[in-house]
């Protein structure tokens, strides 16, 4: 129950084109839904976050929907770049703790 | 706003000798840090809650005498390796929350230990 799923391992894309990565979790008391950005080397830099009571939230390129009743979460990168090839990670955590549980992580490549 | 610095960034040593890592954050109180371990293209693993002016608390099956916590003061927090063998060869990341909005954690750059 404390699992957060995240697909797909890897995925490439050309620029411009919207990777889209899921993550499932299952334990309802999971309220707070954040994704990491990781470079090589580097430690995860917080890029979005959202809570249950929405259902969509963009900031900049980046949009996370929420699915509350199939408890699952995605990221969408909109006119991707090749400077975001990264790590992505999501994450959740539960009633206003700051552990947070995280998913197993997505490399994304974006091809020029 | 928000930074987490970590010090060293790197370090080498050699098996049997203790490494200290160290977790600051530069603009702000953290009461709570965090310390995490990720080995190569894999995820975060949560070793252990620091608490300033109180004893850490760890996650199952990380060993409490192995990885020494120490959470001094609102801006500081410390991991030392002890006795460091090969495979304590990792890289550590430390994270740290203002304590304004739950859940929201801020990283540190990381420390790449290699032990020989």
């Amino acid at each position: 129950q404390q699992q957060v799923k995240q697909s797909p391992q890897s995925l490439i894309v050309q620029k411009g084109g919207i990777p889209i990565i899921n993550c499932a979790y299952e334990n309802t008391a999971f309220d707070y839904f954040p994704w990491y950005q990781q470079f090589p080397g580097k430690g995860p830099a917080l890029l979005i976050a959202i809570r249950p009571d929405v259902s969509e939230k963009k900031e900049g390129r980046f949009t996370i929907s929420f699915n509350k009743s199939a408890k699952q979460f995605s990221l969408h990168i909109m006119d991707s770049q090749p400077g975001d090839s990264a790590t992505y990670f999501c994450a959740a955590s539960r009633g206003g703790s700051y552990k947070l549980i995280f998913g197993s992580g997505t490399r994304l490549l974006v091809r020029p | 706003g928000a930074v987490v610095s970590q010090h060293p960034s790197r370090v080498i040593c050699k098996s049997g000798t203790s490494v200290k890592i160290e977790c600051r954050s530069l603009d702000f109180q953290a009461t709570t840090m965090f310390w995490y371990r990720q080995f190569p293209k894999k995820s975060l693993m949560l070793m252990a809650t620091s608490n300033e002016g109180s004893k850490a608390t760890y996650e199952q099956g990380v060993e409490k005498d192995k990885f020494l916590i120490n959470h001094a003061s609102l801006t500081l927090s410390t991991l030392t390796v002890t006795s460091a063998h090969p495979e304590d060869s990792s890289f550590y990341i430390c994270s740290a929350t203002t304590g304004t909005r739950p859940g929201e954690l801020f990283f540190g750059e990381g420390s790449r230990l290699t032990v020989l």
